[in-house]
């Protein structure tokens, strides 16, 4: 079972290039999220969104935006990416908001030079 | 809003040595609790949760962590630790009625043979 998919694992970006980190979930779950994962700061959610055809803001989404394209995919594009976005992103997925068991994909480390 | 603490940043213990990771929260009412672990090049998975009863909850490999309400804390413990418990784990709140999980900064722990 494939679970929750991130791609690309790896990525380098210069100050202001624009690029989409794309999340696919095979598991029929209605509610994906957006964390990053920062050292000394544990993991902040980015964006979320409860169901297919909703988004909501997390605690840290001031340069990032979000695509709910079907159940399944979730996708994060940094429009002008800077320094301070470098980091390891994390997709997850959960049967409904409120359960509190998310199953993550396996991240995708981004740097921004 | 809520926020969750680990004070133990990074812990390194002998196998068979006994475990306790710190965990405490800021948030008055009705709380779900989480443990967290991430392995060496893995992805997040759940270790542990409380939903409600029995304040000893048992996860997965051995761990188990216990809610005290009156102390805000949701320790993680293991009697005797094996090498291949190495990880990080992190501590994480679903408060009552909440949409986001809110994770602590996360504990390393490294066990040496």
């Amino acid at each position: 079972n494939a679970g929750v998919t991130q791609t690309p694992k790896f990525q380098v970006l210069k100050t202001g290039q624009s690029m989409t980190l794309q999340c696919a979930q095979d598991m029929n779950h209605n509610s994906m999220y957006w964390y990053r994962q920062d050292p000394g700061m544990g993991l902040r959610l980015i964006y979320y969104s409860a169901s297919e055809g909703t988004t909501d803001k997390g605690e840290v989404p001031n340069g990032y935006n979000v695509s709910r394209l079907n159940k399944r995919e979730f996708s994060l594009r940094l429009e002008s990416a800077a320094p301070s976005q470098t980091s390891v992103y994390f997709c997850a997925s959960s049967e409904g908001l409120g359960t509190g068991e998310l199953f993550f994909g396996e991240g995708s480390r981004l740097t921004v030079l | 809003a809520q926020s969750v603490s680990q004070h133990n940043h990074h812990v390194i213990l002998s196998e068979a040595a006994s475990l306790e990771l710190g965990c405490n929260y800021s948030y008055g009412g009705t709380v779900n609790l989480f443990w967290y672990v991430q392995y060496p090049g893995q992805h997040l998975q759940l270790l542990l949760k409380y939903f409600s009863g029995d304040p000893l909850v048992k996860g997965i490999k051995g761990f188990e962590a216990e809610f005290i309400k009156s102390k805000f804390s949701f320790n993680l413990r293991k009697p005797s630790v094996q090498w291949s418990d190495t990880a990080e784990y992190f501590c994480a709140v679903l408060t009552g009625g909440g949409n986001k999980l809110t994770f602590g900064t996360g504990t390393q722990l490294k066990v040496e043979l």
